[in-house]
């Protein structure tokens, strides 16, 4: 079935990096777009950036735009998100998710069980 | 940006009771929206998509309906395992995709 494995989080300083992965598995890994979602501490879920199937197309929300990168590795089955100059709004648990789509278009018919980023001095 | 606005806040329903959910669009998302639920310390999980298409494996007592700027989903016997957190969310006009602030689903 269907499994995606979250790592990477953390406690790191304002302006660090950090670098999360998801491990995929269960599926055809480069025949998906693939997204990652966050969510802060009590708080709803916020949608962060998107990449197709094949890595050509990615978008990401505003609030992180600039600042992060997702990226996708499809010989090791793997999505990333690279994020740089971390805040404290950052803070959230961090999903990645597969979209039923190659383009990303769809809905997020899968999730991670997610991986925390506390951004903190 | 698309802004999804969900009512109610907080809906409190007793087990065996109907809990009907709303999700209102700020421009017409025609039927891109899907519904997820979330318990407490799990990922969402997906109820319903194109409005009113079941998942697999989501059971037939939760139904979507609507289109355009209006969208519900109805839970028609709540059992147990179905009080959790809702939220819909669009996927019409991306980016950004757009989620509502959530229901939560409280036993009476």
């Amino acid at each position: 079935q269907v499994q995606l494995v979250e790592s990477g989080g953390g406690v790191v300083q304002p302006g660090r990096s950090l670098r999360l992965s998801c491990a995929a598995s269960g599926f055809t890994f480069s025949n998906y777009a693939m997204h990652w979602v966050r969510q802060a501490p009590g708080k709803g879920l916020e949608w962060v950036a998107v990449i197709s199937h094949d890595g050509t197309d990615k978008y990401y929300a505003d609030s992180v735009w600039g600042r992060f990168t997702i990226s996708s590795d499809n010989s090791k089955n793997t999505l990333y998100l690279h994020m740089n100059s971390l805040r404290a709004e950052d803070t959230a648990v961090y999903y990645c998710a597969r979209d039923k789509t190659r383009t990303g278009d769809g809905i997020r018919d899968s999730w991670g069980q997610g991986t925390l980023v506390t951004v903190s001095s | 940006e698309t802004v999804m606005t969900q009512s109610p806040a907080t809906l409190s329903v007793s087990p065996g009771e109907r809990a009907t959910l709303s999700c209102r669009a700020s421009q017409r998302v025609n039927s891109n929206l899907a519904w997820y639920q979330q318990k407490p310390g799990q990922a969402p999980r997906l109820l319903i998509y194109d409005a009113s298409t079941r998942a697999t494996g989501i059971p037939a007592r939760f139904s979507g309906s609507g289109s355009g700027t209006e969208f519900t989903l109805t839970i028609s016997s709540l059992q147990s395992e179905d009080f959790a957190v809702y939220y819909c969310q669009q996927y019409n006009n991306w980016p950004p995709y757009t989620f509502g602030q959530g229901t939560k689903l409280e036993i009476k």
